[in-house]
């Protein structure tokens, strides 16, 4: 099986810098997967890491470190749309490629 | 055009109800997915069908059963509606397995709630 953690909750300042952090542990690592998902909508692609480093979009970015089974997402220069669940996802060869999502992390953003 | 579609989006019903949520894709994606998300707001995967195989989650009760009358369409059936299945179901869709990067297209949920 696939077991993934992160954080239930964080808050953050308007403008600061936030890292959500993921851990996970899963039989033939394929990739992770970064969702972001506004109450009462639809989780929405952000970011993807097969191999290990940073990848950078906008404000957002995803690190992925497989030796450690471990991922995070930094966003800056928060805003209050930012207020949202993140949500951590892993693909592996162990769950037949299907994508399975961490609790996700409820992040609360404030003036 | 919306590339997931599901429908109804909000489902009241008694308990021990037969109902059924429809979706649909015009993505061309060969692999369709159905998510329950509880109301700690864990998605938890259902099932994952192409034209080829259907993967169920061995925990989904039997109760539930995808139909698929072609790749643009899975709907879900679930028979004899209990409290516990009170959710919002999300349907999803991808491109095939071997080129799959984790983006999953979904659809705008549809809420149930079993009365």
């Amino acid at each position: 099986g696939q077991n993934i953690d992160q954080p239930t909750e964080m808050t953050a300042t308007e403008g600061a810098i936030v890292q959500i952090n993921c851990t996970y542990q899963t039989s033939g690592f394929n990739g992770l997967f970064w969702y972001q998902q506004h109450a009462g909508e639809a989780p929405t692609f952000l970011s993807y890491n097969v191999l290990d480093g940073l990848e950078e979009k906008g404000r957002f970015s995803s690190f992925l470190s497989r030796s450690k089974g471990y991922s995070y997402l930094l966003l800056k220069e928060l805003q209050m749309k930012d207020s949202a669940s993140y949500l951590c996802a892993v693909t592996a060869s162990g769950g037949s490629y299907i994508p399975t999502f961490g609790r996700g992390t409820s992040l609360i953003v404030h003036p | 055009d919306t590339a997931v579609s599901q429908t109804p989006k909000y489902l009241v019903t008694q308990m021990g109800n037969d109902k059924s949520i429809k979706c649909e894709q015009n993505l061309g994606h060969d692999t369709m997915y159905w998510y329950k998300q509880d109301s700690k707001k864990f998605l938890k995967i259902m099932f994952s069908y192409n034209n080829k195989e259907l993967i169920i989650n061995e925990t989904v009760p039997n109760r539930f059963s995808p139909k698929s009358p072609d790749k643009a369409h899975l709907n879900l059936h679930i028979n004899s509606l209990e409290l516990g299945d009170s959710a919002v179901y999300f349907c999803a869709s991808s491109p095939p397995s071997a080129a799959f990067i984790g983006e999953l297209f979904f659809g705008e949920g549809s809420r149930l709630t079993v009365l």
